[in-house]
């Protein structure tokens, strides 16, 4: 049983580029979240997709965006790239209606962005 | 605004002793604590949680105790092994934020024989 996936592990970008990155939520998983972690701090809370819409946001500018996709797989979508925005991306996710108000999501690897 | 924090960075015990990791928060919204092991180039995992209705959740060597007076939560593991090696966060949802959670920095414990 895969767990959850994400990809590109690692990139490089330069500043004003946009990038995406994709995640394949564990199977059986419907509610996917993305998270930031910059170095030596915890994640912290971009969005969550439910049903293909973005259900909750943290506080992150609009030049971040995201999808989901009916399999239930999503994309983040960062524009205009600064320096601030190096990071490592995780996706998380849970299934709906088991452990809503429990916080325990399953996260991917994450994707170590670069902003050069 | 750090609303979860936890101050030790890192932490040093030595196996078969007790580790006891601190965490503090000031959202007293918060009514659902968990502590999440993050092991490096993988992804963080969960590990335990606690409802704050309850003040002590226990699950085998791991322990988390809630003073909610204090907005203090503390994970013990006992006794302490190598593997436990890992950096530990603290984090915090608010009632009908399911997958919002407010981690804190993180505590690097490193368990030497």
């Amino acid at each position: 049983d895969a767990g959850v996936t994400q990809s590109p592990t690692h990139l490089i970008k330069t500043r004003g580029q946009q990038v995406t990155l994709r995640c394949s939520p564990k199977s059986g998983h419907d509610t996917v979240s993305w998270y930031q972690q910059a170095l030596g701090q915890g994640p912290q809370f971009i969005f969550q997709y439910y049903e293909e819409e973005e259900r909750q946001r943290g506080n992150f500018p609009d030049r971040f965006s995201g999808h989901q996709f009916p399999n239930y797989s999503s994309e983040l979508n960062v524009n205009a790239l600064l320096l601030g925005d190096s990071a490592l991306y995780l996706c998380a996710s849970s299934p709906s209606g088991q452990g809503v108000n429990t916080g325990e999501l399953f996260f991917g690897e994450g994707s170590r962005l670069t902003v050069l | 605004d750090q609303q979860v924090k936890q101050n030790s960075p890192s932490l040093s015990v030595q196996e078969g002793r007790i580790s006891i990791l601190n965490c503090d928060y000031t959202n007293s919204m918060f009514d659902y604590f968990l502590w999440y092991k993050k092991y490096p180039a993988e992804g963080p995992t969960f590990l335990i949680s606690i409802s704050s209705i309850k003040d002590k959740n226990e699950d085998g060597r791991f322990t988390v105790f809630l003073n909610k007076s204090a907005k203090h939560l503390s994970l013990h593991i006992v006794p302490s092994q190598p593997g436990d090696s890992a950096v530990y966060f603290c984090a915090a949802i608010q009632p009908g934020t399911a997958s919002k959670l407010t981690f804190g920095t993180g505590t690097r414990l490193q368990v030497t024989l």
